[in-house]
């Protein structure tokens, strides 16, 4: 099974900072990585597909880039709205799709 | 817009059964795969199981497969989450989710229901 694994675990940033988060596959998934944003009590939303492609509605500061084993969420200029758990998934092996662990983004 | 509302979480004991189910609206309900993926209390995500847009295919996480089975009604816009042989380790919020994506299957779950929590306990 590919295993993801993210980080850091926890991150604590300012409204306005610019946050990247690193999500790295245990072998090579191309381009077929999405990432979640979710807030305490609610189901996740779902923000990026195929590593780089922003879903219709997601604000532009967020922002997707990498392939093959390495990748990384930016948040150009964090927000109030922003501060959640964000996750990435594999999606390379349809038969098996994990998760990353999550992480925190905290207000510092 | 997409509407996915999943039911029939509750409180089970160890060894027994239990069947989610989720009804979607808004959009062409059989054009779709459908996913199960579960959260347990302060954990990530799992993914649990998908079956495919005609229901020709399924799959299962290890830890869940030949207990639970994943399927689905297209003539009612219903997705259901057969569960068996239930454990402690069982116990989540448990979200449907549909899959999109292309012809060969790899899918990201772009909208998710709110969904429903089981308690496995005695």
């Amino acid at each position: 099974d590919i295993q993801m694994t993210q980080s850091p675990s926890t991150l604590s940033a300012s409204v306005g900072d610019r946050v990247t988060i690193t999500c790295r596959a245990s072998q090579s998934i191309n381009k077929w990585l999405a990432w979640y944003q979710q807030k305490p009590g609610k189901a996740p939303k779902f923000l990026i597909y195929d590593a780089a492609t922003l879903e219709g509605g997601v604000p532009s500061r967020f922002s997707g880039s990498g392939s093959g084993t390495e990748f990384t969420l930016t948040i150009s200029s964090l927000q109030p709205d922003d501060f959640a758990t964000y996750y990435c998934q594999q999606y390379n092996s349809y038969s098996q799709y994990t998760f990353g662990q999550g992480t925190k983004l905290e207000i510092k | 817009q997409v509407q996915l509302v999943e039911s029939g979480g509750g409180v089970v004991q160890p060894g027994r059964s239990l069947r989610l189910s989720c009804v979607a609206s808004g959009y062409t309900f059989s054009s779709y795969g459908m996913l199960w993926v579960r959260q347990a209390p302060g954990k990530g995500l799992q993914w649990v199981a998908v079956i495919w847009y005609d229901g020709s295919k399924e799959y299962y996480a290890d830890s869940v497969k030949d207990r639970f089975t994943i399927s689905r009604d297209n003539s009612k816009n219903t997705l259901s989450l057969q569960m068996s042989s239930l454990t402690a380790e069982d116990t989540a919020v448990y979200y449907c989710a549909r899959c999109r994506g292309d012809s060969t299957g790899r899918c990201y779950f772009d909208n998710w229901g709110q969904g429903t929590l089981v308690t496995v306990s005695s």
